[in-house]
């Protein structure tokens, strides 16, 4: 058990539709990634915060947003989905901003039907 | 832009054989990880390598980081059907984001 919480493990929904996923970071860890990942392209970093503020981007989608509260848990939404965004989506978070080993969570496979 | 090259995409071997998997870039990295996927779970880390021509054991599985900091190589020696997995590297590169290898999908028959 790497620390790192997701909600939900499963998801199914039709094309056109929007979900959000949810992520809790380890204890005391204020860095939170998402990355995607899907058989065809290998784990693609998707964004970054760092202590409730975006600190990098990747290979994000406009149609997909993400944001870090307050208490630092993070949610990933994603909207107008396409078949092509079915993908195990993974949250991790690590201590720091730079250079530091990050930890993953158990990933929210979801399926665009 | 910086990219990770693994090699090989596959690798299926039989109880007891030995393998070596390669990562490698163009780019410097500051640090360089291993991790260990398994179907349905997400990856865990392995090891960090962070000087040039550091070598790290852990148990059966050798690490080594090369020179200039651009590739490392993964060896297991006597691989044993619980070593089957998905196999990633992953730098720490100049902007601080960690930049992961396509993975090295190995199967350890008994």
């Amino acid at each position: 058990d790497s620390g790192v919480t997701q909600t939900p493990k499963h998801l199914i929904t039709a094309t056109g539709q929007r979900v959000t996923l949810r992520c809790s970071p380890r204890s005391g860890d204020l860095s939170v990634y998402w990355y995607q990942q899907s058989l065809d392209q290998g784990l693609q970093f998707l964004i970054q915060y760092y202590n409730g503020e975006e600190r990098a981007k990747g290979n994000i989608l406009e149609r997909f947003s993400a944001q870090q509260f307050p208490d630092l848990h993070s949610e990933l939404n994603l909207s107008s989905l396409e078949l092509g965004d079915s993908a195990l989506y993974f949250c991790a978070s690590s201590v720091a901003l730079l250079g530091n080993t990050i930890y993953f969570g158990e990933g929210s496979w979801l399926t665009v039907v | 832009t910086q990219l990770l090259e693994q090699s090989p995409q596959f690798l299926s071997i039989q109880e007891g054989e030995n393998l070596t998997v390669y990562c490698n870039s163009s780019s410097v990295f500051s640090s360089l990880q291993w991790y260990r996927q398994e179907p349905g779970e997400g990856p865990v880390l392995l090891v960090t390598v962070v000087t040039g021509g550091e070598v790290k054991k852990l148990k059966r599985l050798t690490f080594q980081f090369g020179d200039a900091r651009k590739d490392s190589s993964l060896h297991i020696t006597a691989a044993q059907p619980g070593d089957t997995g998905l196999y990633l590297c992953a730098g720490s590169g100049n902007t601080g984001k960690l930049i992961f290898g396509q993975g090295t999908t190995l199967q350890v028959k008994p």
